[in-house]
């Protein structure tokens, strides 16, 4: 089984500072790992994904990933955020077989203010 | 929005009465999905289809059935409406082949169960 953590309910910040949304996994097979995004009254985008290779990830946006294998974590970053990255942040991971089933966490909204 | 279409986008019912939803995709994917979106739990997903008249049970699939008798539409019924069902359903399908699978989300369905 599987499943997905973020800790972080919302996280505010200010216009062109960093951000970090935390994310950390537990499965008992290997998994692969995304981060999407959702604006409001929206369905869901995909912003990145790690699948294999390099462990740094660069999504849309400017948004970026890193997969951290011992500490079972996928944190998501962005160096400068605008007005319009306010939205709700999911972390989700799915086994890698062809069911294609996702796990999602419960979400961070991050809230970027002028 | 990868063709896929969700009906009806809002719905209010009363407790006890039989609810159907529609998920309408047009590119022929193998794989359709349902989910559910709550506070505080992310998406769940409910049931899925690997082709027509192939489902299975995702995670939340108690007080839930579906149907996929065509490729195109896969049916999500809540047999008896329950207030702990109101929610945001979502369906998904995924496109592509092995690494090159993506996920795309239609723009929900807002049940409220009264």
């Amino acid at each position: 089984a599987q499943s997905v953590t973020q800790l972080d309910s919302q996280v505010p910040v200010f216009e062109e500072a960093p951000v970090e949304l935390r994310c950390n996994y537990s499965s008992s097979v290997s998994v692969y790992l995304f981060w999407y995004v959702q604006y409001p009254n929206q369905g869901l985008q995909l912003l990145l994904k790690y699948l294999s290779g390099s462990t740094l990830v660069k999504g849309i946006n400017g948004f970026e990933a890193e997969f951290n294998k011992s500490q079972t974590s996928f944190h998501l970053r962005k160096p400068s955020v605008h007005i319009s990255d306010t939205a709700e942040y999911f972390c989700a991971v799915s086994p890698m077989d062809s069911s294609y089933k996702l796990i999602f966490g419960s979400g961070t909204r991050l809230l970027v203010r002028p | 929005d990868a063709g896929i279409t969700q009906s009806p986008r809002h719905k209010v019912t009363e407790t006890g009465t039989p609810v159907t939803l529609r998920c309408h995709q047009t590119e022929n994917h193998r794989y359709m999905y349902w989910y559910r979106q709550d506070p505080g739990h992310g998406l769940r997903l409910i049931h899925y289809s690997y082709g027509v008249k192939d489902t299975d049970k995702g995670e939340v699939s108690d007080g839930y059935s579906v149907s996929r008798s065509k490729t195109e539409d896969f049916l999500l019924t809540l047999e008896s409406a329950t207030s702990s069902q109101t929610s945001v359903y979502f369906c998904a399908i995924t496109e592509g082949t092995g690494l090159n699978t993506e996920a795309f989300f239609g723009q929900g369905t807002r049940l409220t169960v009264v």
